[in-house]
């Protein structure tokens, strides 16, 4: 079945400077690679998410790469603020079966020093 | 509030007791997943349905385990005869019918089994 591999599992990194996360995966048909970002004690919530039509998105602080070839995504986070503390989950889905379940990483634990 | 609703948000039970949750998706989403959530740990896929059809069920998913969503539209989880093991964060999410599968999150039933 599909797996979702995710390093590293924690990260600290001085305010203002960047943070990378990266993730594999298994299923050559995943085409939908969103992330999530769980502070303590409450739900995921999608920050960004991208298909596999392209190679890479932004928003702001945050853009996310893909490499479908050698089945590779991250998530770069620049000029970090201490609110980006928190659990980060990197996922994959195969948008186009009608199962579409989500498979998660095991998270990345990311903590901003002041 | 417009959200993924969940209830109850904690339940503590002995072992071997039944228990039910309960989910409200987001009013016009037809897809409806159940995920579990322990400590440190990414969601767990559980089990989907698209309207009132369960359509895909995990092998994490005992015959202990039964969800029901009869109207297409909120659905419950039950667990029979509870065991330590299953103690964990129960997570409800619904999306819509599309070819991607952004699926928003409710904010989870907490299960502690004594």
């Amino acid at each position: 079945g599909e797996n979702v591999e995710q390093h590293p599992s924690t990260l600290s990194v001085q305010e203002g400077d960047s943070a990378v996360i990266k993730c594999t995966y298994s299923d050559s048909a995943s085409n939908y690679f969103p992330w999530y970002k769980q502070e303590l004690g409450k739900r995921p919530q999608l920050i960004i998410d991208i298909r596999s039509n392209v190679g890479e998105k932004k928003d702001q602080r945050i853009a996310v790469t893909l490499n479908k070839t050698a089945k590779h995504f991250s998530l770069h986070i620049t000029e970090t603020q201490p609110e980006d503390s928190a659990v980060y989950f990197c996922a994959a889905s195969d948008g186009y079966s009608s199962a579409s379940k989500i498979i998660f990483g095991s998270g990345t634990r990311l903590s901003i020093r002041p | 509030d417009t959200g993924v609703s969940q209830n109850p948000r904690h339940k503590i039970t002995k072992r071997g007791q039944n228990v039910t949750f309960r989910c409200d998706p987001i009013s016009e989403h037809n897809r409806l997943y159940w995920y579990r959530q322990t400590l440190g740990q990414g969601p767990e896929f559980l089990t989907y349905f698209q309207n009132e059809a369960q359509l895909e069920k995990s092998r994490l998913l005992s015959d202990r385990f039964s969800a029901e969503r009869p109207k297409g539209s909120f659905s419950t989880l039950e667990i029979q005869r509870t065991e330590q093991g299953d103690s964990a964060m129960y997570l409800c999410a619904s999306s819509l019918t599309s070819d991607y599968n952004e699926q928003f999150f409710g904010p989870g039933t907490r299960l502690t089994v004594l």
